[in-house]
């Protein structure tokens, strides 16, 4: 079955930098990428995903990149502010079609603090 | 107001006595699904189901029970509980025909075994 790897576990940066949190998957079939935030003591809640068929999305102050021949998509979020603050998890997932799958791997998630 | 419900939010309970989690939701959505999430391993799925009387195993199914009977409710049971079942328990549920389908997630069940 599909695994998913995320790194790092733990990302600390200042306010107004940027961060990049990076996964691997292993099942080339897996076509939708989505990305979960989860404030502390809510449930994840999707703030962006990307297709297999587009390699960047982008939406204000975060954007997806996809490279299918290597597997990995990757996060990124500019001018990071202290509400950025979360865990923030990758999944990959085979979907599409007739037949949608829709089961979703998580990866392990990734512990971001946004320091003012 | 769209949404999945659980019940109960938070649950302390003994060694071996029967619980029931409830999960609902109100968007037609034909798959649901249960995860777990404990520290450094991210969500792990326990059950899902693609429609009313079709479940099947994810990941973490064992000690774990689920039905769907109604297109609305997925409960998850654990006939007898052990304390390595201490979770926080997330219900999910999506549209499962075509297109690439957000998954919604309920509040959470914070579940202890003593």
């Amino acid at each position: 079955g599909e695994n998913v790897e995320q790194h790092p576990s733990t990302l600390s940066v200042q306010e107004g930098d940027s961060a990049v949190i990076k996964c691997t998957y292993s099942d080339s079939a897996s076509n939708y990428f989505p990305w979960y935030k989860q404030e502390l003591g809510k449930r994840p809640q999707l703030i962006i995903d990307i297709r297999s068929n587009v390699g960047e999305k982008k939406d204000q102050r975060i954007a997806v990149t996809l490279n299918k021949t290597a597997k990995h998509f990757s996060l990124h979020i500019t001018e990071t502010q202290p509400e950025d603050s979360a865990v923030y998890f990758c999944a990959a997932s085979i979907q599409g079609g007739g037949t949608s799958y829709g089961k979703l791997t998580f990866g392990q998630g990734t512990i971001l603090t946004v320091h003012p | 107001e769209a949404q999945v419900t659980q019940n109960p939010r938070y649950l302390i309970t003994v060694t071996g006595k029967k619980l029931t989690v409830t999960c609902s939701q109100n968007m037609n959505h034909e798959y649901m699904s249960w995860y777990r999430q404990d520290p450094g391993l991210g969500l792990r799925q326990i059950y899902y189901s693609m429609n009313v009387e079709v479940t099947d195993k994810g990941d973490v199914p064992e000690g774990y029970k689920v039905s769907r009977k109604e297109k609305r409710n997925f409960p998850l049971i654990l006939e007898s509980p052990s304390p390595n079942q201490t979770s926080l328990y997330f219900c999910a549920s999506s549209l499962s025909k075509g297109g690439y389908n957000e998954q919604f997630f309920g509040p959470g069940t914070r579940l202890t075994v003593l």
